[in-house]
């Protein structure tokens, strides 16, 4: 069994601060773990990954990640937001074993003020 | 972008009428994915594929079947629409040996009256 849960629904920023968005997980197995970003009526896109590899994963656009197995967090990080930040971005948990099928997190819609 | 399309883009049908919705991919990816979205719920799995006739239920399937008889094209079918199924539609590819990542189409924004 796998399930995630995106603490915050809503996250507010001014731009040029930093931007957390916070995430934990759990799995039966060995996850895979990713961050994905939807524009207003767009598709998702692909931020970042973690795949077992290195703990601190880099994304597009500035955004990174650290997988803490101790906390079962993969925690969405940017050292400082931009307008075009503003969106809505999905944690998703994926098991090997079970064909890629993935649990999505429920969302957390950023806000990006001026 | 990935090669991935989806038709229609919109549709508004009628309670009890059958419903085909078509994903297709340019990629020859062996992964593919149906998820509905609505608000508050993120994205959830209705079906997926692991090869041409390889199909599995999701979380959310009842009311749902589909078909794959080529890589490219996934189809979802609902038999007898319902309007607990308005939504937006998102179907997902993912090549094997990639950790599962997935890429999306457009989406499809299904109205049931």
């Amino acid at each position: 069994a796998q399930s995630v849960t995106q603490l915050d629904s809503h996250v507010s920023v001014s731009e040029g601060t930093p931007v957390l968005l916070r995430c934990n997980y759990s799995s039966s197995y060995s996850p895979s773990l990713f961050w994905y970003v939807q524009h207003p009526n767009k598709g998702l896109q692909l931020l970042l990954k973690y795949t077992s590899a290195a703990t601190l994963v880099k994304g597009i656009n500035g955004f990174e990640a650290e997988f803490k197995k101790s906390e079962t967090s993969f925690h969405l990080t940017k050292p400082s937001a931009h307008m075009s930040d503003a969106a809505e971005y999905f944690c998703v948990v994926t098991a090997y074993t079970n064909a890629g099928k993935s649990t999505f997190g429920d969302g957390t819609t950023l806000t990006v003020k001026p | 972008d990935a090669g991935i399309t989806q038709s229609p883009r919109h549709k508004v049908t009628e309670t009890g009428t059958p419903v085909t919705l078509r994903c297709h991919q340019t990629e020859n990816h062996r992964y593919m994915y149906w998820y509905r979205q609505d608000p508050g719920h993120g994205l959830r799995l209705i079906h997926y594929s692991y090869g041409v006739k390889d199909t599995d239920k999701g979380e959310v399937s009842d009311g749902y079947s589909v078909s794959r008889s080529k890589t490219e094209d996934f189809l979802l079918t609902l038999e007898s629409a319902t309007s607990s199924q308005t939504s937006v539609y998102f179907c997902a590819i993912s090549p094997q040996g990639s950790s599962y990542e997935q890429y999306f189409g457009p989406g499809t924004r299904l109205t049931v009256t």
